[in-house]
C-alpha cells in the first residue's frame, strides 16, 4: 500500500529564507507525485506534480521539487519566501497504474515571519 | 466559469440527524471524490467514483453515503451513523480516474455538530 510521510507538521522560515518541506512516500510501484497548497478555510489547488520524464518539476509560485527514487523522496522548495506563502502543504501519491485515488500526507503549515 | 462548487459552506447538525452536501462540477469530468480534513490528519478518502452510477468505498466510508446520478453531480450524505461527523469536506474532481489526473478541489463544507 502507497503512504506518505511529510516531516514537520509546521515549517517557521523568515521572509525572503529558503523553503524546504520534506516529503517521503512509500509505494511498491513506481510513483506518481503531487503538492497541494491549502490557503485557510479553501480548498486545495495544485503546486505541481511529477508522473515521468525529469526528475525536477517546475511548478506554480516559484516552487519546485525533485523526485529521488533512490531517496524515495519529493521535496518541495523555493528560494526565497514571501509572505504570501503561509499556508498548509500537502504531498500525495498515486500508483502509475490503474486508476487509483491519491494518498495525501498529513500536511505541513508554513508560516512566514516578516 | 467552470469549477466545482459545494454548498453549503457552513453546516450545523444536531446529534441524530442526517445531512447532506451538495457538490457541483461543470468541468466535464468523470472521476469525482469526497474527502474529510480534520486538523493534523490530512485528508482521508470518504468515497469516490469513476463513472456515474458506480461508486466505491474510501479508508472511512461508515457512516457515510453517495449517490452518482449525474455525471456533474455528487452528494454525500453524513448520517446519524457516523460517530464524529465535525470536519471540514472536500470534494474533487478529475478528467478521467487516471492515477496522473490532478485532482481539481471544491472550497469545501464546514460541518458542525451540535
Amino acid at each position: 500500500a502507497q503512504s506518505v510521510t511529510q516531516l514537520g507538521s509546521h515549517v517557521s522560515v523568515s521572509e525572503g529564507a529558503l523553503v524546504l518541506l520534506r516529503c517521503n512516500y512509500s509505494s511498491s510501484v513506481p510513483p506518481y507525485l503531487f503538492w497541494y497548497v491549502q490557503y485557510p478555510n479553501q480548498g486545495l489547488q495544485l503546486l505541481l506534480k511529477y508522473t515521468t520524464g525529469a526528475t525536477l518539476v517546475k511548478g506554480i509560485n516559484g516552487f519546485e521539487a525533485e523526485f529521488k527514487k533512490s531517496e524515495t523522496s519529493f521535496h518541495l522548495t523555493k528560494p526565497s519566501a514571501h509572505m504570501s506563502d503561509a499556508a498548509e502543504y500537502f504531498c500525495a501519491v498515486s500508483k502509475n497504474s490503474g486508476n487509483t485515488p491519491l494518498v495525501f500526507g498529513k500536511g505541513t503549515r508554513l508560516s512566514v515571519i516578516a | 466559469d467552470g469549477g466545482i462548487t459545494q454548498s453549503p459552506k457552513y453546516l450545523f447538525r444536531k446529534e441524530g440527524q442526517n445531512v447532506t452536501l451538495s457538490c457541483e462540477q461543470n468541468l466535464n469530468h468523470d472521476a469525482m471524490y469526497w474527502y474529510r480534513q480534520d486538523p493534523g490528519q490530512g485528508l482521508r478518502l470518504i468515497y469516490y467514483s469513476q463513472i456515474v452510477n458506480d461508486f466505491q468505498k474510501g479508508d472511512i466510508a461508515e457512516g457515510y453515503s453517495v449517490s452518482r446520478e449525474k455525471k456533474e453531480s455528487f452528494p454525500l450524505t453524513v448520517t446519524s451513523a457516523q460517530k464524529n461527523p465535525t470536519a471540514f469536506y472536500l470534494c474533487a474532481s478529475s478528467p478521467l480516474a487516471s492515477s496522473t489526473d490532478t485532482q481539481y478541489f471544491g472550497p469545501g463544507t464546514r460541518l458542525t455538530v451540535l
